[in-house]
């Protein structure tokens, strides 16, 4: 069955940098696009950023974007997200997603746990 | 961006209530929209794509209908699993949008 497991959360000081990573099973991961998707404390979802099955492009939101990298190791199933300079407004569980299709039309068909970030001085 | 507007916020209803969330978006968007239910320290779940194609798994109870700007998920007779936040999402365009929620309680 397809599994996405985030790791990597914790409480971090704003201005400093935090790696997230998620491993994926179940499925042939370099198949697929990967997004990371964020939920602030109460709040609503908000897309962060996505990277393609190959690896080759990546997207971000332009709240993230210039601060945030997401990357992808296809030989180790895994999607990383790199957050640097963080400002307290990041504080959210964030959850790595898989891009499903149908019929072409794209769909957000697996999710993660989540992993929360805090960033707190 | 594309935004989405669900209506309404939030919702009280009762167990066998039919209910009806509307989602909107600020531009036309065909049929590219998901819809999600997200439970109390949980992720979110996809119940239905492409606007009215319910996933495997998912009750016959829910329901998806719309095109182009609006759109609307139904749940016909409410059951107590049902009571949960219900989000929309457009994936016309890049970046993908969701709706801001709406919250489905108990009366």
């Amino acid at each position: 069955q397809v599994q996405l497991v985030e790791s990597g959360g914790g409480v971090v000081q704003p201005g400093r940098s935090l790696r997230l990573s998620c491993a994926a099973s179940g499925f042939t991961f370099s198949r697929y696009d990967m997004h990371w998707v964020r939920q602030a404390p109460g709040k609503g979802l908000e897309w962060v950023a996505v990277i393609w099955f190959d690896g080759i492009n990546n997207y971000y939101a332009d709240s993230v974007k210039g601060r945030f990298s997401i990357s992808r190791d296809n030989s180790n199933n895994t999607v990383s997200l790199q957050m640097n300079r963080l400002r307290a407004e990041d504080t959210a569980i964030y959850y790595c997603v898989r891009e499903g299709r149908i019929s072409g039309y794209p769909l957000f068909d697996y999710w993660g746990q989540g992993t929360l970030l805090t960033v707190s001085s | 961006d594309i935004q989405m507007t669900q209506s309404p916020s939030s919702l009280s209803a009762s167990v066998g209530d039919r209910v009806t969330i509307t989602c909107r978006s600020s531009q036309f968007i065909s049929r590219f929209l998901n819809w999600y239910q997200q439970k109390p320290g949980k992720a979110p779940n996809l119940l239905i794509s492409v606007a009215s194609s319910l996933q495997s798994g998912v009750p016959s109870r829910f329901s998806g209908s719309g095109s182009g700007t609006d759109f609307t998920l139904s749940i016909s007779s409410l059951q107590p699993e049902d009571f949960a936040t219900y989000y929309c999402q457009q994936s016309y365009t890049s970046p993908p949008t969701f709706g801001q929620g709406t919250k489905l309680e108990i009366k």
